[in-house]
């Protein structure tokens, strides 16, 4: 069955620190892997995409890892800042037909001052 | 470009009643998703159109459910009637034409209550 795992379910740091959240997933036939920030009351938004042939991408202070290999991955937050504080979703499409996207359940960042 | 736009951002009705919530897609964007999400079951879609025809509604809970997109830049969901389960929020997505590897666009959504 087609899953999407991530931890830890919440997080809970300091402003300046760095953190990383991660996503385990099952889905087969890979296609790709993105990463999305929601904010209380808003809907998501794409931070970054990663195909097969991607291991890391950037967006500024975020930076997401894949290894196919082990069907891993990770985001990295750098010198967080209070804005950080959201949902973040660990999405896998697959290659069937209607490209379903399976979306993990989130890890909630909460940065504190 | 405005995003995606939904209507309303909040609507609380009675069980029972009939609640239609509204998307405008971005312009150019062919793919519209509608999807919900719970606190306990995350996002989930519901179901979605290319070219305005429904393509996968295998989402769609049941028969009180219903979705139309008369044309490319307007979709409606529909809930008749109503049920207190139903209590969630709803959005709305648009992609472009051939863009699978590049993010969907999502509104702010609708916050259904329903009591």
């Amino acid at each position: 069955k087609n899953q999407v795992e991530q931890s830890p379910q919440s997080l809970i740091i300091l402003e300046g620190k760095n953190c990383t959240l991660q996503c385990n997933y099952t889905v087969s036939p890979f296609s790709n892997l993105r990463w999305y920030k929601q904010d209380t009351g808003r809907g998501p938004v794409s931070l970054t995409i990663m195909t097969f042939s991607e291991n890391t991408k950037s967006n500024g202070r975020y930076t997401a890892t894949l290894d196919a290999d082990t069907k891993q991955s990770s985001l990295h937050i750098t010198a967080s800042q209070l804005s950080d504080s959201a949902s973040y979703i660990c999405v896998v499409s697959d290659t069937g037909s209607n490209y379903q996207l399976i979306w993990g359940a989130g890890t909630k960042l909460i940065i504190k001052p | 470009d405005a995003g995606v736009i939904q209507s309303p951002r909040h609507e609380v009705t009675e069980m029972g009643q009939e609640v239609t919530l509204r998307c405008k897609p971005i312009s150019g964007h062919d793919y519209l998703f509608w999807y919900r999400q719970t606190m306990m079951r995350g996002l989930e879609l519901l179901i979605y159109f290319n070219n305005n025809v429904p393509i996968d509604d295998s989402g769609m809970p049941e028969d009180r459910f219903s979705a139309k997109m008369p044309n490319a830049s307007f979709s409606t969901l529909k809930i008749q009637p109503s049920e207190p389960r139903d209590s969630a929020v709803y959005f709305c997505a648009s992609r472009p034409p051939g863009q699978h590897n590049y993010g969907y666009t999502f509104g702010s959504g609708t916050r259904l209550t329903v009591v």
